[in-house]
């Protein structure tokens, strides 16, 4: 299975400031086979991004995703209020699905 | 709008029996796969399973294989987890979603999981 590593497991940050997420593969990812995700406490994820870079209906742009192979990457571009959140990288290449251990956004 | 709702959750003995279910509305369900995924109590989201839009299809992570069936009933916009042999570490919120896009043999699924229920929570404890 391709086990999906994501940094740091937290990040503390101010609102405004722009923000990188990294996730990375154990095996080369085919093709653009890349999803992110936000999750808030108590609530389900929510679909960001799949395909490495296309955001889902009603994703601010702020929210990019860029990478290949193994090395991807999340950025917003200026953290708003509502940002605050863990966030999951998967990769949709093969199965088993796997998803990152997440990375949380702290004030 | 694209809806999901998990029912079934509860608490469990190890070693019984449970069975999830699913149930969509919003769209045309019978030409989507649906997936299931977990998150145990502080932890990371783990994918359980697929099936396909026609129930022809499944797969599912090595943790549960042989233990966790799922079924679905399109007349009823309903999928189904069927999970025997429950063990304490398969306690966790449980969400069914939906994949991203209507699928076509071969290539039945697009595998990332578009829309998600607010989950059902599974405790195995004695």
């Amino acid at each position: 299975e391709i086990v999906m590593t994501q940094s740091p497991a937290t990040l503390s940050v101010s609102p405004g400031e722009r923000v990188t997420l990294s996730c990375r593969a154990s095996q080369t990812i085919r093709v653009n086979f890349l999803a992110w995700y936000q999750q808030k406490p108590g609530q389900a994820p929510r679909l960001l991004i799949h395909g490495i870079s296309t955001r889902a209906p009603g994703i601010p742009t702020r929210f990019t995703g860029s990478g290949s192979g193994t090395e991807f990457t999340l950025t917003i571009s200026s953290l708003q209020s509502e940002d605050f959140a863990t966030y999951y990288c998967q990769q949709h290449s093969d199965w088993p699905l796997t998803f990152g251990g997440g990375t949380k956004v702290e004030i | 709008q694209v809806q999901l709702v998990e029912s079934g959750g509860g608490v469990v003995q190890p070693g019984r029996s449970l069975r999830l279910s699913c149930t969509a509305s919003g769209f045309t369900f019978s030409s989507y796969a649906v997936h299931w995924a977990r998150q145990a109590p502080g932890a990371g989201l783990e994918w359980v399973g697929v099936i396909s839009y026609d129930g022809g299809d499944m797969f599912y992570t090595d943790s549960v294989k042989g233990r966790f069936t799922l079924s679905r009933d399109n007349s009823k916009n309903t999928v189904f987890l069927q999970m025997n042999s429950l063990r304490p570490e398969d306690t966790a919120v449980y969400y069914c979603a939906r994949d991203g896009g209507p699928g076509t043999y071969p290539n039945w699924a697009y595998n990332w999981l578009d829309s998600w229920g607010r989950g059902s929570l599974v405790t195995v404890s004695s």
